[in-house]
């Protein structure tokens, strides 16, 4: 199995919910990571998690809460968002043991919208 | 704030046509340099991971080069084909790997 997988595959949420957004993968990677990504930008880290613990966040607002149960899931946590945080978010995993970080293999992202 | 930069901004080719397009980024603390292609609807995916100076990758037609003493990498595509029609990012990894930032990409058009 060689793809990462999330789910869902588009949320529309109101400013007072909480959701949470999903990504699996079962290629063995031990970092996985969050990116915010707005039309026609390219993507925006906010998360990385190397052997399940979070090890970079790139200023992330809080109410953005990542989470990793264990080596092959990710999650995104969501509470009383904005409408500017409209936008893809991909989750993506590598390798730690290639030197230079390994390549990152991208899921196809949830498509949140924020109203 | 990391200015990794990506030139030019689009490109178009026609069918047959070689290519090449340059990424800069800081020269210091340096730890990797990844490219990615990025179509239209689908998430980016890798084409090299660079870590030495001087270090030259193939993949096919796309080969990239690494200058990590003065902070570019080139991506050169040979004999365009249609297909190749992508945004092409750069990523540079920094710091011992505590920061990871794309380039803004260079969109490549292939007319037939």
């Amino acid at each position: 199995d060689t793809e990462v997988t999330q789910t869902p595959k588009h949320l529309v949420m109101g400013m007072t919910n909480k959701k949470s957004l999903k990504c699996e993968q079962h290629m063995g990677h031990r970092a996985m990571y969050w990116y915010k990504q707005k039309a026609k930008k390219p993507p925006e880290l906010m998360f990385v998690y190397s052997y399940e613990k979070l090890s970079i966040n790139e200023s992330v607002p809080s109410r953005f809460s990542p989470e990793c149960p264990n080596s092959s899931l990710l999650n995104l946590h969501l509470h009383a968002l904005q409408p500017e945080d409209s936008a893809l978010y991909l989750c993506a995993s590598s390798p730690l043991t290639s030197r230079g970080g390994g390549e990152q293999f991208f899921g196809p992202g949830t498509r949140l919208t924020v109203l | 704030i990391l200015n990794v930069e990506q030139s030019p901004q689009s490109l178009h080719v026609q069918e047959g046509d070689s290519t090449n397009f340059t990424c800069s980024f800081p020269s210091s603390n340096f730890y990797a340099l990844h490219w990615y292609r990025w179509e239209t609807a689908k998430s980016p995916e890798a084409l090299f991971v660079m870590t030495l100076n001087g270090d030259e990758k193939k993949k096919g037609r796309i080969s990239a080069t690494l200058n990590t003493k003065e902070g570019y990498s080139y991506l050169y595509i040979k004999g365009s084909q249609p297909e190749d029609s992508a945004t092409y990012l750069c990523a540079f990894y920094g710091n011992y790997g505590q920061n990871f930032v794309f380039g803004p990409g260079t969109r490549l058009s292939v007319l037939p």
